[in-house]
């Protein structure tokens, strides 16, 4: 169970496209969901808190209008890069909480490995 | 502070020594923590969980302890296998970060035939 999936696993495209990532949750719904992005060799660094039906809570420091995140349903979530540049490249990686309002393991989805050329 | 990931330290062993790995987490009002391996191209793996009311909990070959005195979490792997070489990350939870993992800087382990 708490199975998260991320669609897609690896994208590559031109500089100043706009790019969307999916998370799912497969087998739960998550009122709350966390996007991530990780550098080679690095830590995760949690971008922004995805709330289902409100505005998702941004990371000091995190383009809320770079990064674009809709939470529609109980069991997706959507994180767009827009105008994606070089610097944008990197590994996006989403989570998700089976219970909310209690401290819990979150479950991470695989991944998607961004390439911006 | 939070605990921000730089350049990952490495630890190497041999097939069926025991393996651990330390992290020190930063903000003393977390109180629920959370270990996970990474392996290459993927998302972490819930390995094992902790709450600040316990010291030390095991799992099958994994044992977590946690010493709140000094903000210091240990993983310790039995036997280890070439399978469990990857990257093994704390996380704390708790305070006002409350419901928000934040992530140690992590551990590469190789484990060697």
């Amino acid at each position: 169970g708490a199975v998260v999936s991320q669609h897609p696993s690896w994208v590559i495209c031109k500089s100043g496209t706009s790019v969307k990532i999916e998370c799912r949750s497969l087998d739960f719904q998550a009122t709350t969901m966390f996007w991530y992005r990780q550098f080679p060799k690095q830590s995760l660094m949690l971008m922004a808190t995805s709330n289902e039906g409100s505005k998702a809570t941004y990371e000091q420091g995190v383009e809320k209008d770079k990064f674009l995140i809709n939470h529609a349903s109980l069991t997706l979530s959507t994180l767009t890069v827009t105008s994606a540049h070089p610097e944008d490249s990197s590994f996006y990686i989403c989570s998700a909480n089976t219970r909310t309002g209690s401290n819990q393991p979150q479950h991470f989805g695989d991944g998607t490995r961004l390439s911006i050329l | 502070g939070e605990s921000v990931g730089l350049h990952l330290p490495t630890l190497s062993v041999q097939e069926g020594d025991n393996s651990i790995i330390n992290c020190a987490y930063s903000n003393s009002a977390s109180d629920y923590f959370i270990w996970y391996k990474q392996e290459s191209g993927k998302g972490p793996q819930f390995i094992i969980d902790i709450r600040s009311n316990m010291d030390k909990r095991q799992g099958q070959r994994v044992t977590v302890l946690l010493n709140k005195t000094v903000k210091h979490l240990s993983l310790q792997i039995a036997a280890t296998q070439p399978g469990d070489s990857a990257v093994y990350f704390c996380a704390e939870m708790g305070g006002t970060s409350y419901g928000k993992l934040t992530f140690g800087q992590g551990t590469i382990l190789t484990v060697h035939p």
